[in-house]
């Protein structure tokens, strides 16, 4: 069965500093992955995706993310971290050798704190 | 925003009662879907629409669920005999040919 685990409930980083949000994934084929913000009483912003190609992936806001094939991980970094990216932050997954159009797998979410 | 809208974004109601919610999308996704997120959770998927097709239900999806899309544009979502178990916040999202879903900003179910 398709999951996604994210270890962390809660990242304390201090502004400035690089932050790194930890994902591990597991499907049966190949995975499209993708990070997912959510500030409060809000709906989730797209942040980037990984379908194929360089496993750096890069996306708003100045987050970047890595695929590792071998460790079933795709991790969320920034390389300096703004008060303004605290928030929740989620991992998903989509086995791409379902059909096209199959629903995402959520994590349960990693809530980041970055403080001034 | 992202372009995907939801109505009511607040429902209050008393356990027993129908309740609809209503989601357009962005005009040129022809691929929508309904998420269930409880306090603590991600997104739990609740069922999946091609144009006005139905085509992935989820066990969420118990029998008191209904969801339509006719003619392939909004999309509405309806509780019948609501139960304090369905106290949750419930997400539209959509997506076109490049496959990323963009969500709305949901609807806040709470049942008294």
């Amino acid at each position: 069965a398709q999951s996604v685990a994210q270890p962390e409930d809660q990242v304390n980083v201090a502004e400035g500093n690089p932050l790194t949000v930890k994902c591990t994934y597991s499907v049966s084929g190949n995975p499209y992955l993708f990070w997912y913000v959510q500030y409060p009483n809000r709906g989730l912003q797209f942040l980037l995706k990984y379908i194929t190609g360089d496993n750096l992936v890069k996306g708003s806001y100045g987050f970047e993310a890595e695929f590792n094939k071998s460790q079933t991980s795709f991790h969320l970094k920034k390389p300096s971290a703004l008060v303004s990216d605290s928030a929740l932050y989620f991992c998903a997954v989509r086995d791409i050798n379902g059909q096209a159009g199959t629903a995402l797998i959520f994590g349960k979410g990693t809530t980041l704190s970055v403080s001034s | 925003d992202t372009g995907v809208s939801q109505d009511p974004r607040h429902k209050i109601t008393k356990r027993g009662q129908n309740v609809t919610f209503r989601c357009d999308p962005i005009s040129e996704h022809n691929r929508l879907y309904w998420y269930r997120q409880t306090l603590g959770q991600g997104p739990e998927f609740l069922t999946y629409f091609q144009n006005e097709a139905q085509l992935e239900k989820s066990r969420l999806l118990s029998d008191r669920f209904s969801a339509e899309r006719p003619k392939g544009s909004f999309s509405t979502l309806e509780i019948q005999r609501t139960e304090q178990g369905d106290s949750a916040m419930y997400l539209c999202a959509t997506a076109g040919a490049l496959d990323t879903q963009y969500f709305g900003p949901g609807t806040r179910l709470t049942v008294l």
